[in-house]
This record gives C-alpha cells, structure tokens and sequence, in this order.
C-alpha cells in the first residue's frame, strides 16, 4: 500500500504556481520523498526527489518540512501541459515504486 | 532516439491466447521493470530484473513469464490470455542505486 496521502484533484491557472501537498507521516529516516507524473496516455515521468533537504530542478521544487511529515512539490509557473496526475511516493532508494492514486492537476487557461 | 521503447503500442487478442510485449532502452541501465495499470489507473509493480537476473517478483499469475535476453531489453510473455489482463503494461528502467526511473509509452492490451 502507498504510504501517502495526496489530494484526489486539484486545480491551478495558467501561469500560476501550482502547490501540491503530499502528508507522508509514517515516513522513516531512510526513505526519500519521489515525485512521478503521469500525462494522459503516457508513461509515468519522474519528476524530483529529496530526503530532507528543500531541492530544485529544471521541472519543480520540492519543500519538505522539517520532521518530513508532509511535503509540497511547486510547479512554479504552471502551463497546460502540467496537466497531469501527480504521484508522492516515499521509498527506501532501491526498493520498488509504489503508486498510489496520485493528484489529478488540472491548469486551466 | 526513443529511450524506452516498446512493441506493440496496442494489443487486440481473444482470451485463450499467448501474446509478447517487447521492451529495449538505449540508456545502458542494468535495470528493468514491467508495471501494469488497470482500468482504475491504479499503476502496479510485477518485474524487476538486474543484469538480466530477476530481483522482484511481484504476486503475479504464472502465466506472465519475463525474459532478458541482455541489459537493455526485457520482455513479457503471457499465457492463455484472460479477461483481466485487459490493461496498460509499461516498461521502465534505471540504474540500480540511483532515483529515476524512466517508463516506456506503454502498450495497451485488450483481451476480447
């Protein structure tokens, strides 16, 4: 079973950041926070990773908070290919991905 | 290039038959992974194979049999096809140690 909790759907306007909050309160020390996405009719895309420290790539960032509780994955300016299903995945690095039921974001124009 | 390629893209059989689905990435990962994703979405692991030794084995009918003839290639073999295989299989692969993996477009399978 996955072991977080995602909003079912969320929606954002273009251009805007787009926030999506993942609670992952069972997490242990050794398991990192993953995010994938999943555009309609494709394969999944990983997105970021990160154990407790804040990270950043060319696609997001990824804000965890301090007793790595819960995280929040920013798409800073949101475009109407965000429109996705956004996985949270907490893994010890090498173990199978689990994938939950993820948040559908829907960017509206 | 495609990095994560696979064939068929779609997949149209009666129940009773034996079907392959093929996979090959260009990456040079020594990981390979086959998931399926019903008709709910839900997105679930069956395979992993390391330099072509199968390291997870997920509870999967008997009938899905993978094979890895090298690295960059893991196939799917399955068996007197049923009603509910009817689902989306990816492929994916990584370097074992490292975070990402990287799906394939899928191949949507329908079992009439």
């Amino acid at each position: 079973d996955a072991k977080t909790t995602q909003p079912p759907s969320m929606d954002c306007a273009e251009g805007r950041a787009a926030n999506l909050p993942c609670n992952h309160s069972t997490i242990s020390g050794n398991e990192y926070v993953y995010w994938y996405r999943q555009i309609h009719s494709q394969g999944p895309q990983y997105i970021i990773h990160g154990l407790k420290n804040n990270e950043t790539n060319e696609m997001a960032s990824l804000i965890i908070t301090e007793d790595r509780k819960s995280s929040t994955l920013i798409l800073p300016h949101a475009t109407l290919r965000d429109t996705a299903v956004y996985y949270c995945i907490v893994r010890v690095r090498d173990d199978k991905i689990i994938f939950g039921k993820g948040t559908r974001l829907h960017i509206l124009p | 290039d495609t990095a994560v390629s696979q064939t068929p893209k779609y997949l149209v059989t009666q129940m009773g038959n034996d079907k392959s689905i093929k996979c090959e990435q260009n990456l040079g990962h020594d990981t390979m992974y086959w998931y399926k994703q019903d008709s709910k979405k839900f997105l679930k692991i069956m395979f992993s194979y390391n330099n072509k030794e199968l390291i997870i084995n997920e509870t999967v009918p008997n009938r899905f049999s993978p094979k890895s003839p090298d690295k960059a290639h893991l196939n799917l073999h399955i068996n007197s096809l049923e009603l509910g295989d009817s689902a989306v299989y990816f492929c994916a692969s990584s370097f074992r140690g490292r975070y990402e993996q990287y799906f394939g477009p899928g191949t949507r399978l329908t079992v009439t």
